[in-house]
């Protein structure tokens, strides 16, 4: 059984506006919430992280939202320019499970210009 | 700064054949592991090793094997290829802490026939 479920598979956003990338876990000891971003041929790059003891993160363009009780998180790209296409992916880890991380199916986001 | 280097980038195999994927970091990680990255369905952990010598199950073990002799160095074996193995391969390395990012390699494109 998938772990973390990531949705949607894929989303085209224009130039300018705000992607929005959900995901939801079932393992209440996880505490550690990272999304990756993967460019075609590359390897997955951590974009960014939250735990728990907040609800929210924010670098730059990139937003990260935790609702603890709901065990979802998202992510909300804003301003999404045409370099944000790539695959995101969330993922999970639990300190008792030495950081292995469970991940999200991925979504692959089309930013047209 | 090298990161994470994996050898072979692409690789195809008949059926049964044998083959090792190879993986070396030179960030002092202790710990390192090995992905299969297959559409929709995200990274899933094949095996990992959390220090020299030692090596435990991941998510999708079986028809896989792994040896980590050197702290840098993480080895994906199969002995005999299928079909079902046809999946892009990823190595990762990162410190020992949750919360820590995991360094990804370039991947490994295998094609089984």
């Amino acid at each position: 059984q998938q772990q973390v479920k990531q949705s949607p598979q894929s989303l085209i956003v224009q130039k300018g506006g705000i992607s929005i990338i959900n995901c939801a876990y079932e393992n209440t000891a996880f505490d550690y919430f990272p999304w990756y971003q993967q460019f075609p041929g590359k390897g997955p790059a951590l974009l960014i992280a939250i735990r728990p003891d907040v609800s929210e993160k924010k670098e730059g363009r990139f937003t990260i939202s935790f609702n603890k009780s709901a065990k979802q998180f998202s992510l909300h790209i804003m301003d999404s320019q045409p370099g944000d296409s790539a695959t995101y992916f969330c993922a999970a880890a639990a300190v008792t499970a030495g950081n292995k991380l469970t991940f999200g199916g991925g979504t692959r986001v089309l930013v047209k210009p | 700064n090298a990161g994470v280097t994996q050898t072979p980038k692409f690789r195809v195999l008949k059926t049964g054949q044998s083959m090792t994927l190879l993986c070396a970091q030179d960030m002092n990680h202790e710990y390192m592991y090995w992905y299969r990255q297959d559409p929709g369905m995200g990274l899933r952990l094949i095996h990992y090793s959390v220090g020299e010598g030692t090596t435990a199950k991941g998510e999708v073990p079986d028809g896989y094997n792994v040896s980590r002799l050197k702290k840098q160095n993480f080895l994906l074996g199969l002995e005999s290829a299928a079909p079902s193995q046809t999946s892009v391969y990823f190595c990762a390395s990162s410190y020992s802490l949750v919360g820590t990012e995991a360094f990804f390699g370039q991947g490994t494109r295998l094609t089984v026939v």
